[in-house]
């Protein structure tokens, strides 16, 4: 079975410092890693992902994810925090060795990002 | 959010009643999915489906249903036969299982 833990429910932060939301992932085959954005009463967005290649990912809006194979974790970081960035974020894994396996998603974390 | 479109935005059901939720995508992929998501929890999938006609229940299937007749559509039915259907559902696609998936803005039903 695959996991994801997300062990911050809340992460507090002031504006112009980097910040970083955690996340660990537990699954048999290849790791597929995701990390998406919601804003409230709205759909999830798509950040990044990491299928192969470099450990750091960079994606939308200035955030990056590093994925770390030893610790099994994909931590979601941005240099420097804006006020708009508080939402909610949730880390989703599949195990790239089966085509037909689904995400599974972690608990969310809330970003608040403060002036 | 671009390309998948949920339907309607808010959704009040009296118990006993069955309601359907609407999904259609123009993004032209195969795979497409309906998620639950309950105050302070991740999402939870209720079903699934790679390929028009065929669909597969996900994690919490009970109680609801599915129809896959085209590609574009992926209709969600809440039967009364599900016991705590007050939730937020958000529909999900993707080109294909292995890629990420994209979501529509989310049905808010609420039970009266």
């Amino acid at each position: 079975a695959q996991s994801v833990a997300q062990p911050e429910d809340q992460v507090n932060v002031a504006e112009g410092n980097p910040l970083t939301v955690k996340c660990t992932y537990s699954v048999s085959g290849n790791p597929y890693l995701f990390w998406y954005v919601q804003y409230p009463n709205r759909g999830l967005q798509f950040l990044l992902k990491y299928i192969t290649g470099d450990n750091l990912v960079k994606g939308s809006y200035g955030f990056e994810a590093e994925f770390n194979k030893s610790q099994t974790s994909f931590h979601l970081k941005k240099p420097s925090a804006l006020v708009s960035d508080s939402a909610l974020y949730f880390c989703a894994v599949r195990d790239g060795s089966n085509a037909g396996n689904m995400l599974t998603f972690g608990g969310g974390t809330r970003l608040m990002v403060k002036p | 959010d671009g390309g998948i479109t949920q339907s309607p935005k808010y959704l009040f059901r009296k118990e006993g009643q069955n309601v359907t939720l609407s999904c259609e995508q123009n993004l032209n992929h195969d795979a497409m999915y309906w998620y639950r998501q309950d105050p302070g929890q991740g999402l939870r999938l209720i079903y699934y489906s790679q390929i028009v006609n065929d669909f597969q229940k996900g994690d919490i299937a009970e109680g609801y249903s599915v129809s896959r007749e085209k590609k574009e559509s992926f209709p969600l039915t809440v039967t009364s036969a599900q016991k705590n259907p007050t939730a937020f559902y958000l529909c999900a696609s993707s080109l294909h299982m292995n890629t990420e998936a994209f979501f529509g803005q989310g049905t808010r039903l609420t039970v009266v």
